[in-house]
């Protein structure tokens, strides 16, 4: 089956630094993937839209700036929390829809960000 | 736009007990619907999924068949066993471009 990886699974940064979360496809290719914010006891929030080629497509109220997506190939985005603070600590996870099934979404482990 | 609503939990039930999660959708045009479920430490999974009204989505023992008129999804399963013990998502994809919109997570606890 499609499987989705991200790395790192679990990242502890300081305020005020960058990091990047990656998001693979690992088994067939994605030229859409989907990034997500998970907070504890809630639901996904969907972040963005991650495009191979072109801009991410952002959801209502959340900062392009802040949250830099980048598709930079058919098996690779990247999400970059810059300047990041507390109130980004989060579980952010990944999905890729199925190239048979376009339906059906192959969600990634999911990266656990602690912001100190 | 759309939304989905679940019963929120958490719902803890003995072993081999009826379960039952209610969900229910609003939505433009004809979603397809899903039951993705979410075991401790792991990422999501799909469980189950119809596409259409009056489609029925199997799997595991899980059962949840997709009703238009009463814009639900009921998950429902007849016996369940500790490893069922995860969190449940509702979830709708709609006409623009596979994007999913989630319940709120339903936490089950079964207990032996």
């Amino acid at each position: 089956g499609a499987v989705v990886s991200q790395h790192p699974s679990r990242v502890i940064c300081k305020s005020g630094t960058s990091v990047k979360i990656e998001c693979r496809s690992l088994d067939f290719q994605a030229t859409t993937m989907f990034w997500y914010r998970q907070f504890p006891k809630k639901s996904l929030m969907l972040m963005a839209t991650s495009n191979e080629g072109s801009k991410a497509t952002y959801e209502q109220g959340v900062e392009k700036d802040k949250f830099l997506i980048n598709h930079a190939s058919l098996t690779l985005s990247t999400l970059t929390v810059t300047s990041a603070h507390p109130e980004d600590s989060s579980f952010y996870i990944c999905s890729a829809p199925g190239t048979g099934d376009s339906d059906t979404q192959y969600f990634g482990p999911g990266t656990r960000l602690t912001v100190l | 736009g759309n939304s989905v609503t679940q019963m929120e939990g958490p719902v803890t039930l003995s072993e081999e007990a009826f379960l039952t999660i209610n969900c229910t959708y609003t939505a433009t045009g004809y979603p397809s619907l899903f039951w993705y479920v979410q075991y401790p430490g792991e990422g999501l999974q799909l469980l189950l999924k119809a596409t259409k009204a009056d489609d029925k989505g199997s799997n595991k023992g899980f059962e949840a068949t997709y009703r238009k008129e009463t814009t639900s999804f009921h998950l429902e399963k007849g016996s369940v066993q500790v490893s069922d013990s995860a969190v449940y998502f509702c979830a709708l994809s709609g006409a623009a471009g596979n994007k999913l919109t989630f319940g709120g997570g339903t936490r089950v606890l079964v207990k032996p």
